[in-house]
């Protein structure tokens, strides 16, 4: 399975910009690449995918590098609700079958 | 509200008990999975069902054994388990054979073997 590299943790201010990374130097043609976030006691949270272009939604935007190697979350103003884990994924097909593969994933914490 | 419901919310069992953890969806997916989520590790897949038909076993022990009925509900029967299958189990669904589809996570079952 392709797998994702992100850093540990990271910190930022509210109401600030946040650029979390996300390595994925073997990801194929097909992978789609998501994000998922994680807040305490609760099951993960979709947040965005693509594929190749970049990507807005009301939660985020996703900043997909040409040869997509690297990928690139992006809240424009954080919160502290924001503070949780976030998850890069690829997403492989076989066939009919999928399969989202979770890695460690990296821990924001927002500070007032 | 994710639309994914589990319970119990929390579970403690003996190691030579049987017990059963629930998963409910009405969102319309076909595709349900368990995952497991122990301490200071990445979630990790276990099951894979697509319209009822199971399609991946991530090397899950036999202690662990899961049942579709129907693509709304997924169950995961679980017997004489060790200590360190204490985890936070979660279920998830989303559109079978969709291009992509989002996965829907419900809150999960937080499990203590004693």
């Amino acid at each position: 399975d392709a797998k994702t590299t992100q850093p540990n943790s990271m910190e930022s201010n509210e109401e600030e910009p946040v650029h979390l990374p996300c390595n994925h130097s073997t990801i194929s043609g097909t992978d789609y690449i998501h994000w998922y976030r994680q807040l305490p006691s609760q099951g993960p949270e979709y947040v965005i995918h693509g594929l190749t272009s970049n990507v807005n939604n009301r939660m985020a935007s996703l900043a997909i590098a040409e040869d997509r190697k690297s990928s690139t979350l992006i809240l424009h103003r954080a919160t502290l609700r924001d503070a949780a884990v976030y998850y890069c994924i690829l997403e492989t097909r076989t066939g009919a079958n999928s399969k989202l593969t979770f890695g460690k994933g990296i821990t924001l914490s927002v500070r007032p | 509200e994710t639309g994914v419901t589990q319970t119990p919310r929390h579970l403690v069992m003996g190691m030579t008990n049987k017990k059963s953890l629930k998963c409910e969806q009405h969102l319309g997916h076909n595709a349900m999975y368990w995952y497991k989520q122990s301490a200071k590790k990445p979630l990790e897949l276990m099951f894979v069902y697509n319209f009822k038909e199971q399609t991946e076993n991530n090397s899950v022990p036999s202690r662990f054994s899961p049942e579709c009925p129907n693509s709304s509900h997924l169950f995961l029967h679980l017997h004489t388990l060790q200590p360190e299958d204490s985890a936070l189990y979660l279920c998830a669904s989303r559109p079978a054979n969709a291009i992509v589809g989002a996965l829907h996570f419900g809150n999960g079952t937080r499990l203590t073997v004693t």
